[in-house]
């Protein structure tokens, strides 16, 4: 059974301040994506990775996937209170669905 | 180009009752995936399907639960007899292809469903 470990589960923290989200797993992924939800929304893609050692950026958003294609982090950089949300890992399997990690509860005060 | 589309956003129903959530990919979109979100927990896979037929349906409970996705039309999760332990937030996703690994799902709004 492939698992996805999220951590941590809930983040607070000051506006300004820098933060990484870590997501592991000991299963081999195909690809790996981030979302972040809003409450009473669905999940918005962030990013996908697929070549393991990938990093992406996205403005202040910094995505590294692992080597072995079995970890990824989200590393925020002077976070601000629009980043609060509930951040998503979800491994993509060959048969296509997705495994989530159980998220991470962001919060960002001004 | 519209979005993932998923009707109706709330369904109330009381237990016994049958309950239909449905879902319209994005254009051009053959995959459909349903997801469920319980309270304070992640999403869990539920089922896989392309046109017409069912890939995977591993995360989906033997009875009571059934989805389709006709040739023509939305894509149908059905739950039959719901009971209170049902109430969760049902989500659908797209995608393209799943081809090379590179398996991009899109997300609906989700149905929150209470059984009362």
């Amino acid at each position: 059974t492939q698992l996805l470990e999220q951590s941590p589960q809930f983040l607070s923290i000051q506006e300004g301040e820098n933060l990484t989200v870590y997501c592991n797993s000991s299963s081999v992924f195909s690809s790996l994506q981030w979302y972040r939800q809003e409450p009473g929304e669905g999940p918005v893609l962030l990013v996908t990775v697929v070549t393991g050692g990938e990093v992406k950026k996205l403005k202040r958003l910094t995505f590294q996937f692992g080597d072995a294609r079995k970890d990824s982090s989200l590393h925020i950089t002077a976070a601000q209170p629009g980043d609060t949300g509930l951040y998503l890992c979800a491994g993509s399997s060959n048969t296509g669905k997705l495994i989530f990690g159980q998220g991470t509860t962001l919060q960002v005060k001004p | 180009n519209a979005g993932v589309m998923q009707n109706p956003r709330h369904l109330v129903r009381r237990r016994g009752q049958e309950a239909r959530l449905r879902c319209s990919p994005m254009k051009g979109h053959s995959h459909v995936y349903w997801y469920r979100q319980l309270p304070e927990e992640g999403l869990k896979f539920m089922v896989y399907l392309q046109k017409e037929n069912i890939i995977d349906e591993s995360g989906m409970p033997k009875e009571r639960f059934s989805a389709e996705f006709p040739k023509e039309g939305p894509s149908i999760l059905r739950i039959q007899q719901v009971v209170r332990g049902d109430s969760a937030a049902y989500f659908c996703a797209s995608s393209p292809s799943i081809a090379g690994g590179y398996n991009e799902q899109f997300f609906g709004p989700g149905t929150r469903l209470t059984v009362l």
